[in-house]
């Protein structure tokens, strides 16, 4: 069973800049979300993706935005990046089809704008 | 407005000792708690969860208590190991959806 994917690892870029992150969910996992772990705090929610439609979304402007492909692969793309966007960034993935399913996380993207 | 509250921020335990860590929220509509546990570098790996139907969940050296009217929940390590050093997430997720609110966080130092 093959778990979460995401590229790249590590990230830098500048103020302003806009950045795409990528995510493989788990196998057999159909639904997709993202976090982002600031550090020393816990993850938090920035949108859910099922059936390539976002379909719930925390408290994050509109220059978050993501997209959802038919093999249930992610991305995420920050736009107009500022230096408050540095951070984890956390993608998981869980099935719909399995009653209270867990979500699995993957290592994330640690994302630095200068 | 923060609906999962966790403490201790940080905590030392002895090895062999029983680490703590304690949970509350506000929102009544959670109905799935699980914790997550974290390594520098690596994403939250869930550890063990428990719904608010039952008082107490054990996996192993992990045991979970949950008291529905005071809308609290903690985690027990018993007989802590150096390898138990991690940060630790208490987390909650409603009923309908699988968004997960999370806590700040405990970073657990077993010393051995």
């Amino acid at each position: 069973e093959t778990g979460v994917t995401q590229s790249p690892t590590h990230l830098i870029k500048t103020r302003g800049q806009q950045v795409t992150l990528r995510c493989s969910s788990q196998s057999g996992h159909n639904t997709v979300s993202w976090y982002q772990q600031a550090l020393g705090q816990g993850p938090q929610f920035i949108f859910q993706y099922y059936r390539e439609e976002e379909n719930g979304r925390g408290n994050f402007p509109p220059r978050f935005s993501g997209l959802q492909f038919p093999n249930y692969s992610s991305e995420l793309n920050v736009n107009a990046l500022e230096l408050d966007d540095s951070a984890l960034y956390l993608c998981a993935s869980t099935s719909s089809t399995q009653e209270k399913s867990p979500l699995h996380f993957g290592n994330g993207t640690r994302l630095t704008v200068t | 407005q923060q609906q999962v509250k966790q403490s201790p921020q940080s905590l030392i335990v002895q090895k062999g000792g029983i680490s703590i860590i304690n949970c509350a929220y506000e929102n009544t509509a959670f109905d799935y708690f699980p914790w997550y546990q974290q390594f520098p570098g690596k994403g939250p790996a869930l550890l063990i969860a428990i719904r608010p139907d039952v008082s107490e969940k054990k996996e192993g050296r992990f045991t979970i208590s949950f008291n529905k009217s005071a809308k609290q929940f903690s985690l027990h390590i018993m007989d802590s190991q150096p390898g138990d050093s991690a940060t630790y997430f208490c987390a909650a997720r409603k009923a309908a959806g699988n968004k997960l609110t999370f806590g700040g966080g405990t970073r657990v130092l077993v010393k051995p």
